[in-house]
């Protein structure tokens, strides 16, 4: 099944460390999208790649914060000097050209930082 | 600013009747708009969406209605059975005045449907 595939799945990490999280979308997806979602909250747009670039980097919360998309596919997206509020699930999601249809996500990264 | 809404953080419904899920937007910017369902511990998986140049969209027990005046959309379950239990979520997309593209959430409903 070739589905959205994160990893790692669960990553605890001391504060002040840098993460990285990885998304593979689906293949032939050229849309692709970070999300979070805090405790008791809904989903936070991050960013959002057509292709290799980056239109909108609006949603990210501040500089700590980047993302990569690489041969039109894999994307990484790391939290530099992690800070206790980054603690949340970070999901991923692609979808077929820019549409503004339906997005296949993944099953997400569970980030807690200690 | 919470360009999407969704006012009711949970919601229980008796098996068999129906569960209505409201949503609200601010931005007229979008057009195009999305529900998800999620179960814990699972990403967000697509349900029905809904075109602004419509105003309803039916798929099995799930009917999605939009009213563009109010900037309103609800979705309907009818029948509701247990597995339809978890987090919904509206979602809303549209191309802005900058031209970037954006798809904004809602907080999500818990619904809980008993049997």
């Amino acid at each position: 099944g070739a589905g959205v595939s994160q990893s790692p799945s669960n990553k605890v990490t001391e504060k002040g460390k840098d993460v990285e999280l990885r998304c593979d979308p689906i293949s032939g997806h050229t849309a692709l999208y970070w999300y979070r979602q805090s405790l008791g909250q809904g989903l936070e747009f991050l960013i959002y790649f057509q292709g290799n670039s980056a239109p909108d980097k609006s949603g990210l919360p501040s500089d700590r914060f980047s993302a990569e998309r690489t041969g039109g596919s894999v994307s990484t997206l790391t939290i530099q000097r992690t800070q206790q509020e980054d603690s949340a699930v970070y999901l991923c999601a692609s979808s077929l050209g820019s549409s503004l249809g339906e997005q296949y996500f993944g099953p997400g990264t569970r980030l807690t930082v200690t | 600013d919470q360009q999407v809404k969704q006012n009711s953080p949970s919601l229980s419904v008796q098996e068999g009747r129906i569960s209505i899920l409201n949503c609200d937007y601010t931005n007229s910017m979008f057009d195009y708009f999305l529900w998800y369902k999620k179960y814990p511990a699972e990403g967000p998986t697509f349900l029905i969406s809904i075109s602004s140049i419509k105003d309803k969209n039916e798929d099995g027990r799930f009917t999605v209605f939009l009213n563009k005046s109010a900037k309103h959309l609800s979705l309907h379950i009818v029948p509701s059975q247990p597995g339809d239990s978890a987090v919904y979520f509206c979602a809303a997309s549209g191309y802005g005045n900058t031209g970037g593209f954006k798809t904004i959430f809602g907080a999500g409903t818990r619904l809980f449907v008993k049997a």
